[in-house]
């Protein structure tokens, strides 16, 4: 079966310092990988998605970048956190276009 | 006009009762449809997705499928307190991997 982690699963982070948010996915092979931010009391906000190694797409312009050094491993980065970058922040995948998404236990990050 | 809407709620159930959610979208050449449940502080997961026009049972879950009116709604059966959680609805466009969501129904089920 499939799962898929994230970590960590909380972290409180000064404004301007960096971050870096890992995702990774076992028991399946090229999987389209996402990442969502939920500000709170808020809905999903798609932020990149991948389809490959090396492939990812922006949703939303912002400070924020992602990366996908493997085939299961989803990065999310920052150089420099904002306030506003605060939520929970979600990684999911599927097995291709229009396929369900399932989604990691999620992090919540609170910038101060 | 959100792309992806539901009533925010809460919407409150008696136990045993029938919970009712609907979701309108308005992208008319959206494929599939899919209900997500997210307890407090977790994060979302599925309960159920549909493709095709109609009805589509899982246990005590309902989906209902309407392209025409361009909607989709959840009915809950015998709703239960582990019940309690918010509701979400997403959408996926004609083509590529863009899941929409909803702001999400909350739902309490009251004992």
């Amino acid at each position: 079966s499939q799962t898929i982690h994230q970590w960590p699963a909380t972290l409180v982070q000064p404004v301007g310092s960096p971050l870096s948010l890992e995702c990774t996915v076992e028991g399946t092979s090229n999987p389209n990988l996402y990442w969502y931010r939920q500000a709170a009391g808020r809905g999903l906000q798609l932020l990149f998605y991948s389809v490959g190694i090396g492939q990812i797409s922006s949703e939303v312009p912002q400070n924020l970048s992602a990366s996908r050094p493997q085939d299961r491993q989803f990065i999310l980065s920052s150089k420099k956190l904002l306030l506003s970058d605060s939520g929970f922040y979600l990684c999911a995948w599927s097995r291709g276009e229009q396929e369900t998404q399932y989604f990691g236990p999620g992090t919540r990050l609170l910038v101060l | 006009q959100k792309e992806v809407e539901q009533n925010s709620g809460p919407l409150s159930v008696p136990e045993g009762a029938i919970a009712s959610l609907n979701c309108t979208y308005s992208d008319r050449g959206s494929q599939s449809f899919f209900w997500y449940r997210q307890y407090s502080g977790k994060s979302p997961e599925l309960i159920m997705f549909i493709y095709s026009n109609g009805d589509k049972e899982d246990g005590r879950f309902t989906a209902q499928l309407n392209k025409a009116s361009q909607y989709v709604s959840l009915l809950i059966r015998d709703s239960q307190p582990s019940d309690s959680a918010t509701y979400l609805c997403a959408v996926n466009k004609a083509a590529g991997n863009k899941l929409t969501f909803g702001g999400g129904t909350r739902v309490l089920v009251k004992p």
